[in-house]
């Protein structure tokens, strides 16, 4: 069965340094991989989506790769903040009308950003 | 704009009892999706409509069940309600409805309780 795992260990880092959280997934063949952050009683808001022949993208601090040989993809947020400080989850997604609208989401990883 | 937005906010049932949660998309978005969050399990997909129809449909049981009316906003409802319904439950909304390459947009949840 597809599986989706994040590191299930809080990270903990020093404000300024780079996080970099890991995403792996396994009997599963995604279009697109997503990146969102959720911060405690929120829904999840959405911050970036790499797509399979894409390699890296970046969005101001953030910046994600996917590996498709590896079936993994990694996320870090650069000059970290304490308000970087939420979990964040990976969600890779098919695509197509068959698939529209279901995402399978990893556990997440909570970060700490300390000041 | 108005973002995703879903009432009510917080609700306390009784095992047996029925109850229907709403989501509001936002404007132009017509793919609405519902996920039920629970600490063991994560995020895990409950179904999605487009255009009225349903065009997914996770791994529950049948007590769980949605619509979507003319307008985009949708319900969804739980009925003979378990102890282990007791989640919080997100509502999103997307733009396309071949994929999700513009990521979800989220509401804040229903938090429900189950006594």
């Amino acid at each position: 069965s597809q599986k989706i795992e994040q590191n299930s260990e809080a990270l903990n880092i020093q404000e300024g340094k780079t996080a970099t959280l890991t995403c792996n997934y396994t009997n599963y063949s995604p279009a697109y991989l997503q990146w969102y952050r959720q911060d405690p009683g929120r829904g999840p808001v959405f911050l970036l989506l790499i797509r399979e022949n894409e390699k890296e993208k970046r969005k101001e601090r953030l910046k994600v790769t996917f590996d498709t040989t590896l079936k993994q993809s990694l996320f870090h947020i650069t000059a970290s903040q304490p308000a970087d400080s939420a979990t964040y989850l990976c969600a890779p997604g098919r695509g197509g009308s068959g698939n529209t609208g279901k995402l399978i989401f990893g556990q997440g990883t909570t970060l700490q950003v300390k000041p | 704009k108005a973002g995703v937005t879903q009432t009510p906010r917080y609700l306390i049932k009784t095992r047996g009892q029925q109850v229907t949660l709403s989501c509001s998309p936002i404007s132009g978005h017509r793919s609405v999706s519902w996920y039920q969050q629970t600490p063991g399990q994560g995020l895990q997909f409950l179904f999605e409509y487009f255009s009225e129809t349903q065009r997914n449909k996770g791994n529950f049981p049948g007590r769980f069940s949605g619509r979507q009316f003319s307008n985009s906003r949708s319900e969804m409802n739980v009925s003979t309600l378990e102890l282990g319904d007791s989640a919080l439950y997100l509502c999103a909304s997307s733009l396309d409805n071949r994929s999700l390459f513009y990521g979800y947009t989220f509401g804040s949840g229903t938090r429900l309780t189950v006594v």
